[in-house]
């Protein structure tokens, strides 16, 4: 059974950077899949936010690239989400997830609970 | 990026009506189409994946078509655990774009 587990600050003041770090576990980051995460604003749909993949390869939301970064840890298995220059915009719940392998695509299948980050000062 | 217009936003209907839900994408997306069902305070949950294929465990009164641009979710027979936000998904180039959502609600 593979288990995510997002962490991190639940109020970031605005300007500064949002920063979350996904826990897995039941399954090496690095022996495959594309990891994510997804954000969806009180009220609003969901987004996808940027992607690695297993061998660190990193694919980002067009409207997001010039402040995202996603990183890995595998010696913790673990990857993280950077926000740069937060603002209230960017609150939302914050969900880490796995894109399992279906024929040729990829979808989210397992998921963290997801986290509550609120950008505020 | 592709863009997903989904509809409609909301729709309310009875326990037993048949639902569609539709998604269009501004390009061919090749059938790298899925489908989610999202409850409040739960992580969303895979329904459908490359277009028609039902993923385990999800009942068969789920079904979906389409491609090229166009794609379909289809509930045969609404239940009362079927209340809930649906979304569509492309995986094109490693590029994800959801749909805006369509909320299910009773009638």
């Amino acid at each position: 059974q593979v288990l995510l587990q997002e962490s991190g600050p639940g109020l970031v003041k605005p300007s500064e950077t949002l920063s979350l770090s996904c826990a897995v576990s039941g399954y090496s980051i690095s022996s495959g899949h594309f990891w994510g995460w997804i954000r969806q604003p009180p009220g609003k749909g969901l987004e996808w936010i940027g992607s690695i993949y297993h061998d660190g390869s990193t694919y980002y939301n067009p409207s997001l690239r010039s402040r995202v970064t996603i990183s890995r840890d595998t010696t913790t298995n673990r990857f993280s989400l950077m926000l740069f220059s937060v603002t209230a915009a960017d609150t939302a719940v914050y969900y880490c997830a796995r894109l399992g392998d279906y024929d040729r695509w990829h979808f989210f299948d397992y998921w963290g609970q997801g986290t509550l980050v609120t950008v505020s000062s | 990026a592709i863009q997903m217009t989904q509809s409609p936003s909301s729709l309310s209907a009875s326990v037993g009506d048949r639902v569609t839900i539709t998604c269009r994408a501004s390009q061919g997306v090749r059938n790298g189409l899925g489908w989610y069902q999202h409850k409040p305070g739960k992580a969303p949950k895979l329904l459908i994946f490359a277009a028609s294929t039902l993923q385990t465990g999800v009942p068969s009164r789920f079904s979906g078509v389409g491609s090229g641009t166009d794609y379909t979710l289809t509930i045969s027979s609404l239940q009362p655990e079927d209340f809930a936000t649906y979304y569509c998904l492309q995986d094109y180039s490693y590029q994800w774009t959801f749909g805006q959502g369509t909320k299910v609600e009773i009638k």
